[in-house]
């Protein structure tokens, strides 16, 4: 099993542009959540979802949209990228949501400027 | 913030040696758990431990929960060069969404 896969690894945008984030799961779990790591502030909850069709707001989620059309895939849109927005960004998927261990993917680093 | 804080921020000790982290929140939680990041990978899932539950061990690894004081405690006993690493405690309320704390950067000389 491949687990959580996120691509890209590494982008660089510039401000205004927009990209998706993509992240994917193969153990068939309902929970899905991104967050976004910066230096000295942990890990901070964009959005997540609790099943296809289901999204919600985490902490941070100004500048970001979700959708989950399928259990596999949960993409993340920076719609206009900000420098705000430079962080890694991990994706996450577990089975029953906090109540379980959360399966965390390798983490995209991106650059806006 | 719903974030809690971890002690300390960084951690450093020979190997052999105890360490110990320390990690406080803010809410009613159902679970508490700990996870381990290596520089620049993913987080790993290292224990859980309900809310019902003062103390659990796996391996190396011993963790307590005091629910009254809102806290939990990390230590690796042993210590290896390996275990050089990024530690965060993370709580799940009834909401079940997983709020993560700022971590303790450990680093454990050979």
């Amino acid at each position: 099993n491949a687990g959580v896969t996120q691509t890209p690894k590494f982008q660089v945008l510039k401000t205004g542009q927009s990209m998706t984030l993509q992240c994917a799961q193969d153990m068939n779990h309902e929970y899905m959540s991104w967050y976004r790591q910066d230096p000295g502030m942990g890990l901070r909850l964009i959005h997540y979802s609790v099943g296809a069709g289901i999204t919600d707001q985490g902490e941070v989620p100004n500048g970001y949209n979700v959708s989950r059309s399928t259990t596999e895939d949960f993409p993340l849109r920076l719609l206009s990228a900000a420098p705000s927005q430079t962080s890694v960004y991990f994706c996450a998927s577990s089975y029953g949501g906090g109540r379980t261990e959360a399966f965390f993917g390798q983490g995209t680093r991106l650059t806006v400027v | 913030s719903q974030q809690g804080e971890e002690d300390p921020q960084a951690l450093s000790i020979q190997e052999g040696e105890n360490a110990t982290m320390n990690c406080s929140y803010k809410t009613s939680i159902n679970n508490l758990q700990w996870y381990r990041q290596n520089s620049g990978r993913g987080l790993v899932h290292l224990i859980l431990i309900r809310s019902n539950e003062r103390e659990k061990h796996s391996g190396r690894l011993r963790v307590t929960l005091d629910t009254s004081k809102k806290s939990s405690s990390l230590l690796i006993t042993a210590s290896r060069a390996a275990d050089t690493a990024s530690y965060f405690c993370a709580w799940s309320g009834s909401n079940y969404k997983l709020t993560f704390g700022k971590g303790t950067l450990l680093t454990v000389n050979p």
